[in-house]
């Protein structure tokens, strides 16, 4: 089992650049969740998905955010135009059902730098 | 709604130490609870988590957690702290409704001195 895989790393980009962050779940994860990691606000839910539809996108920003996935194994974040105040780690996430409360299963994170 | 808090952004012990790190809840429903460690530069990894059976749990690397409802408290140790338990260390809550919702403290960052 891979994990849950996120990419890039790290993405560097100047304000008002569109930036695409993806992931891919663990395989037969029927749920997906993007987070945000910033000091001032600590980890922020934004958006999160049950078998590739989205549920509760309550927790985006604003319109330059956008998330999308197409099929159970991709999902992507997207943000445009981008903005320094932007600048976070994006984690994705995902779980399986079948008893409540099964354990998020985190990426390793995209460290988004906007300058 | 639920929320967590966190006491202490920072807590520091020696290595072979008593490991305190304390959590509070709030819920308007019989709470669901978890501690998560993540470690430089990787995603949260669960320790442990609380789902209404013992009030007692044990988790991975010799930490446990003791669910008070009286004191709405969720607080994590570990007997005898390592060098290699250095890391941030995250509280979070979800209620039986809506569970999908986990809401984060915003972490204690523990440091292992020789």
């Amino acid at each position: 089992d891979a994990g849950v895989i996120q990419s890039p790393r790290h993405e560097v980009t100047e304000m008002g650049q569109e930036v695409t962050l993806r992931c891919k779940p663990i395989s037969g994860h029927d749920y997906l969740f993007w987070y945000r990691q910033t000091m001032m606000r600590g980890l922020e839910l934004l958006i999160y998905f049950n078998n590739n539809v989205p549920i509760d996108d309550s927790g985006m920003p604003e319109d330059r955010f956008s998330a999308k996935m197409p099929n159970a194994s991709f999902s992507t974040l997207k943000i445009q135009p981008s903005e320094p105040r932007d600048s976070a780690v994006y984690f994705c996430a995902s779980r399986t059902t079948g008893q409540n409360n099964s354990p998020l299963h985190f990426g390793n994170g995209t460290r988004l730098t906007v300058t | 709604a639920q929320s967590v808090t966190q006491l202490g952004s920072h807590v520091s012990v020696s290595e072979g130490a008593l490991v305190l790190l304390r959590c509070n809840y709030s819920s308007s429903v019989p709470p669901y609870l978890f501690w998560y460690v993540q470690y430089p530069n990787q995603g949260l990894q669960l320790l442990l988590k609380y789902t209404s059976a013992a009030t007692l749990v044990k988790g991975i690397n010799g930490f446990e957690a003791e669910f008070k409802k009286s004191e709405t408290s969720f607080h994590l140790t570990k007997p005898s702290a390592h060098m290699s338990d250095a890391a941030e260390y995250f509280c979070a809550v979800s209620g039986l409704k809506g569970f999908q919702k986990l809401v984060f403290g915003t972490g204690t960052r523990l440091l292992v001195s020789p």
